[in-house]
């Protein structure tokens, strides 16, 4: 069946630091791929979307390129701030309201 | 996403006893979604209801598990006779009407009620 597998955290960097996080999935057929963000004390928020192949994603300066030859969606951004300190899930879903989800990556980021 | 309440959130209960976890959505949206997320997993889809409609369930356990979405008031996800296993973070998520179109993923979810079965 379908699957998202992302990288173990936590995630520590320093503010500024260059982040990425990884994902991988693997699917049946062709899933529109998903990064959510859950902040300290708040509800799970969509971060960025890719809706088909080679699409990329962005927001808030994180960006994340649906690469169908390697079955990734990666999470980069270029200068993390303690503000961007949170838990990210990666996620697919085809046409329906099943979201498969990852079991969430959480990063910190110290000034 | 501010707008989806759940509550508790933290619950705690006994082998045996009933959990009942509530979800309001937010202002104007019709259609909930429960996710769970045992420990070391990701998110897993339980039970989609619109008003008094239960449309999917294929993700609810067969025994002890419900939900509901009465016409005045919260969805209700309600757990009979727990067991350790049931312990697990629980999310409601909303949207606005219709089924959610994976392209646009526009789920807003709650802070999440984490239960722990003692």
């Amino acid at each position: 069946g379908d699957s998202v597998t992302q990288m173990e955290g936590p995630v520590t960097l320093s503010e500024e630091a260059f982040l990425t996080i990884n994902c991988t999935y693997t699917a049946t057929g062709y899933p529109s791929l998903f990064w959510y963000v859950q902040y300290p004390g708040e509800g799970l928020q969509l971060l960025l979307k890719a809706t088909k192949a080679d699409d990329k994603g962005s927001n808030k300066g994180f960006e994340a390129t649906y690469r169908k030859e390697t079955t990734s969606f990666h999470l980069e951004k270029g200068s993390v701030q303690v503000s961007d300190s949170a838990v990210y899930f990666c996620a697919l879903g085809y046409n329906t309201d099943k979201l498969i989800f990852g079991t969430g990556t959480r990063l910190q980021v110290f000034p | 996403n501010a707008g989806v309440m759940q509550n508790p959130r933290h619950l705690v209960r006994r082998r045996g006893q009933e959990a009942r976890l509530r979800c309001s959505p937010m202002k104007g949206h019709s259609h909930v979604y429960w996710y769970r997320q045992l420990p070391e997993e990701g998110l897993k889809f339980m039970v989609y209801l619109q008003k008094e409609n239960i449309i999917d369930e294929s993700g609810m356990p067969k025994e002890r598990f419900s939900a509901e979405f009465p016409k005045e008031g919260p969805s209700i996800l309600r757990i009979q006779q727990v067991v350790r296993g049931d312990s697990a973070a629980y999310f409601c998520a909303s949207s606005p009407g219709g089924r959610v179109q994976a392209n646009t993923g526009e789920l807003f979810f709650g802070e999440g009620s984490r239960l722990t079965v003692l």
